[in-house]
């Protein structure tokens, strides 16, 4: 079965670049999550989109911003990096009981993103 | 003070042990409750979602949800060297669409 999809799966940057990291959620999931997770700290939840929209918001910086596109992908785009951005961003879809799911979010594997 | 908290551990136990993890939340309208697991370097998995308070089983494990209390458990029966990872509670107040809110993990390692 099709799993979340999320590109590339490590990233070096130095301070004060840009990076973007893409996600392709499972087909027909109408929500998708983006999550960091620090060197032994737990996700902590950045945004989520349901059908395009913006739907809730978390500890996301004003230097990160995301959109999800026609396609229902998603890209977490993030300027003026700091050292402390290095961390694992993980990107998870999941379909609502409204749309026959069970609201389960699958996480696809993570990209590994490292400042210099 | 978290909306979710989880000893971090490490904890180590023998090959076939019964393990018992565990998280407290401190908000009563949460109403979802999850446990995954995460291997190093992989997404978190889910393994058993729960609503409302009482017992679920699936195979070698069992949830348990006290609403009352805020507490919620995980038991590993039987437990494998397979089974070592970190074990994420969390917790949501909608079943869908919502974010999760993740617990610190416990690390657990099963000793062959």
């Amino acid at each position: 079965a099709a799993g979340v999809i999320q590109s590339p799966r490590h990233l070096i940057k130095e301070k004060r670049e840009t990076a973007t990291l893409k996600c392709y959620p499972i087909p027909r999931h109408d929500t998708v999550y983006w999550y960091q997770q620090g060197p032994g700290q737990d996700p902590q939840f950045l945004i989520s989109f349901y059908e395009k929209m913006q739907s809730d918001k978390g500890s996301i910086p004003d230097r990160f911003s995301a959109q999800q596109f026609s396609d229902y992908h998603s890209e977490l785009n993030m300027s003026s990096l700091e050292l402390g951005d290095s961390a694992l961003y993980f990107c998870a879809s999941s379909l609502g009981f409204g749309q026959g799911g069970t609201g389960e979010l699958f996480f696809g594997e993570g990209s590994r993103l490292t400042v210099l | 003070q978290k909306e979710v908290e989880q000893d971090p551990g490490p904890l180590s136990v023998p090959e076939g042990a019964i393990v018992s993890l565990n998280c407290t939340y401190s908000n009563s309208a949460f109403q979802y409750f999850m446990w995954y697991r995460q291997y190093s370097r992989k997404g978190p998995e889910l393994l058993m979602y729960t609503y409302s308070s009482g017992n679920k089983e699936d195979g070698r494990f069992t949830a348990q949800v006290d609403k009352s209390s805020k507490y919620i458990s995980l038991f590993i029966r039987d437990s494998q060297p397979s089974d070592s990872a970190t074990y994420l509670c969390a917790i949501s107040r909608y079943s869908s669409a919502s974010k999760i809110i993740f617990g610190s993990g416990t690390r657990l390692s099963i000793r062959p």
